[in-house]
């Protein structure tokens, strides 16, 4: 069955360092998602791409976040400084028509 | 304010107990409500998505229901390795596609 493959599963980065994480979402899926998961705390919704654009962000995105698809496999976010506060799963989501995500395993960031 | 309660937070059934998880949402319209599974330290796994009050849906032990205001998960005779947080998420229209979790339950089963 086909997957979302993200990587790194762990990593642990120094505060104000940037991070990459990065995510190979299904091939012929056309929408592209982060969300993240404080412990212990609901999963949140970060952005959404599609066509090589964001097509929505939410409060959490701010200046400190990008993303980017690359080339036609990989779609990476990007934190500029980390923050203590940045500490999270990640989760990489890609869809083939907006319903019914498939989600990666996630990306465990811990800023010390 | 699109809002998502699941109940109950967590739940301890004996295997061959029979039991529901509860859902309640508050959107301006909904576009789609989902079941995910989720392991520890794993990412959500799709279960169902129920479009339109009334609907059902069946996967081996567990079976998925809507109404206007909310949604039931029903697991029937459980099995040790149905323990997971089990959680639920809203789609709302307004031009989005973002999906609003709940808290979720945490549902062990013990032999």
């Amino acid at each position: 069955e086909p997957e979302v493959t993200q990587t790194p599963s762990h990593q642990v980065t120094q505060m104000g360092q940037e991070v990459i994480l990065r995510c190979v979402p299904i091939s012929n899926h056309l929408y592209f998602y982060w969300y993240r998961q404080i412990l212990g705390q609901k999963v949140e919704f970060l952005v959404s791409f599609y066509n090589n654009e964001i097509s929505e962000k939410s409060e959490i995105f701010d200046d400190q976040f990008s993303v980017e698809r690359p080339d036609g496999s990989n779609f990476t976010l990007k934190i500029r400084s980390t923050k203590l506060e940045d500490s999270a799963m990640y989760f990489c989501a890609s869809s083939v028509d907006s319903y019914g995500y498939t989600f990666g395993s996630g990306t465990r960031l811990t800023v010390v | 304010e699109d809002q998502v309660t699941q109940s109950p937070e967590a739940l301890r059934l004996q295997e061959g107990e029979s039991s529901s998880l509860n859902c309640s949402y508050t959107v301006s319209g909904l576009r789609g409500l989902f079941w995910y599974r989720q392991d520890p330290g794993k990412g959500p796994e799709f279960l169902f998505t129920l479009y339109s009050a009334g609907e059902e849906k069946e996967k081996e032990r567990l079976k998925a229901t809507l109404t206007k205001k909310e949604s039931f998960l029903h697991i029937t005779a459980p099995k040790p390795e149905d323990s997971a947080t089990y959680l639920c998420a809203v789609q709302a229209p307004r031009n989005t596609d973002k999906l609003i979790f709940g808290t979720g339950t945490r549902l062990q089963v013990f032999p």
